[in-house]
């Protein structure tokens, strides 16, 4: 057990709808960052929270959201569901902001029917 | 910007060879590399990282790297490898933005 908590781990639903991905950090960690990887385009970044502040965006698609909370919990909104947004989604949490090192969640798999 | 290259989709070797996974980087100023191992249906592990210091980095399961700055080149390495090691195994540099970007991956595939 890695300390950082993804929940659910499996997801299936149908395109159009909306799911909501939860991801809980390592205790003590205040950075969180959500990543997708899909078997064509490998490990990409999505986003960062620190502290309950959004620090950095990535390839993130305007259909997606986020937010940290002020326990640190975070979650990924993912709306209007399309095939290709099939993937695992990982959370990962860190100490600082630094990027010095990364835990990672065992992730969510997404399957959009 | 900043990037990684992992040149290998699959790496090949028999259980007690030596094993060598390949990363190139690109990055302006200092970079901080690491690898991660990812097993089925399971999250990314971290490996090693490399900061500053000696240029080979020692990491968890018997994993080395060797920081080539002339070569811009962050090898993952192991003197005999296990079929255990059998994994996808990913590159990674921290950004500017100090955020890490990862490479595509690598399969290693260790044959008894």
């Amino acid at each position: 057990d890695s300390g950082v908590t993804q929940t659910p781990k499996h997801l299936i639903t149908a395109t159009g709808q909306r799911v909501t991905l939860r991801c809980s950090p390592r205790s003590g960690d205040l950075s969180v960052y959500w990543y997708q990887q899909s078997l064509d385009q490998g490990l990409q970044f999505l986003i960062q929270y620190y502290n309950g502040e959004e620090r950095a965006k990535g390839n993130i698609l305007e259909r997606f959201s986020a937010q940290q909370f002020p326990d640190l919990h975070s979650e990924l909104n993912l709306s209007s569901l399309e095939l290709g947004d099939s993937a695992l989604y990982f959370c990962a949490s860190s100490v600082d902001a630094g990027g010095y090192g990364y835990t990672f969640g065992s992730g969510t798999r997404l399957t959009v029917v | 910007a900043q990037s990684v290259a992992q040149p290998e989709d699959q790496v090949n070797v028999a259980e007690g060879n030596p094993l060598t996974v390949k990363c190139t980087y690109s990055v302006s100023g200092n970079p901080y590399l690491f690898w991660y191992v990812q097993y089925p249906n399971r999250g990314l592990q971290f490996l090693l990282k490399y900061i500053t210091g000696d240029n080979l980095v020692k990491g968890s399961y018997g994993f080395e790297a060797e920081f080539n700055k002339s070569q811009t080149s962050f090898h993952l390495k192991k003197p005999s490898a296990l079929v255990s090691d059998s994994a996808l195994y990913f590159c990674a540099v921290r950004d500017n933005t100090d955020k890490l970007i990862f490479g595509t991956g690598t399969r290693l595939q260790v044959f008894p």
